[in-house]
């Protein structure tokens, strides 16, 4: 069964600072990864999206990551501003099953200071 | 980009009640959608995976007859809690999803803004 695991639980750091969100599964055989934001009390937001061929995604002060064979993805978050505070989540799509289901990691909370 | 919304956006119901939660994918067809629970603080935890005509797949420790979910078309899926009680006061969150064939094709997943429920 595939588990998703993403480090920290929380981070906290200044306006400005670039950083780095970790995630990692445990079964190699995916189809893609996906990382969301989520607001609190909202839904969920895509970010990047990222093909179990391709190596990262980049959008604007977001690129993503990913190594299949080692199971794992990182999120980089360039010049982070206050904006940026939110819940993000790692989601992995399995590669067989009808569905494809995803599984989500437990996410990062980041809060950005002024 | 595809929209799915849910309708309510938050419902209050007293203990015993049934509530239906309606998930709609607004500009395109879903074949598949599903739907998840999210509690405070927690990761989203799939409940089951409906497809359009027949009968959903729980995921394992989802009581079928108390989660109803229905998938009569390609644009609506609802899912009703039956007897709420309340633990069953969470965030609800259904997606659908698009499958596109052909070169380069794609799976994704659209997801709708949720529904918190909860049951006094």
């Amino acid at each position: 069964k595939q588990e998703v695991t993403q480090i920290p639980a929380a981070l906290s750091v200044p306006e400005g600072e670039n950083l780095v969100l970790n995630c990692s599964f445990t079964d190699s055989a995916i189809y893609n990864l996906q990382w969301f934001r989520q607001d609190p009390g909202k839904g969920l937001t895509s970010l990047l999206l990222i093909q179990s061929s391709q190596r990262e995604q980049t959008s604007g002060r977001l690129n993503a990551s990913l190594d299949k064979s080692s199971g794992r993805s990182t999120l980089y978050i360039a010049a982070s501003q206050p904006g940026d505070s939110a819940t993000y989540l790692c989601a992995v799509r399995a590669f067989t099953g009808s569905a494809r289901q995803l599984t989500f990691g437990s996410g990062t909370q980041l809060t950005v200071l002024p | 980009g595809a929209v799915v919304s849910q309708h309510p956006s938050w419902v209050i119901c007293k203990s015993g009640t049934s509530v239906k939660i309606e998930c709609r994918s607004l500009d395109f067809q879903a074949t598949t959608m599903f739907w998840y629970r999210q509690f405070p603080k927690q990761s989203l935890m799939l409940m089951a995976t409906s497809n359009e005509g027949s009968k959903a797949t729980y995921e394992q420790g989802v009581e079928k007859d108390k989660f109803l979910i229905n998938h009569a078309s390609l644009t609506l899926s609802t899912l009703t809690v039956t007897s709420a009680h309340p633990e069953d006061s969470s965030f609800y969150i259904c997606s659908a999803r698009v499958i596109s064939g052909g070169v380069g094709s794609t799976d994704t997943q659209y997801f709708g803004p949720g529904t918190r429920l909860t049951v006094l």
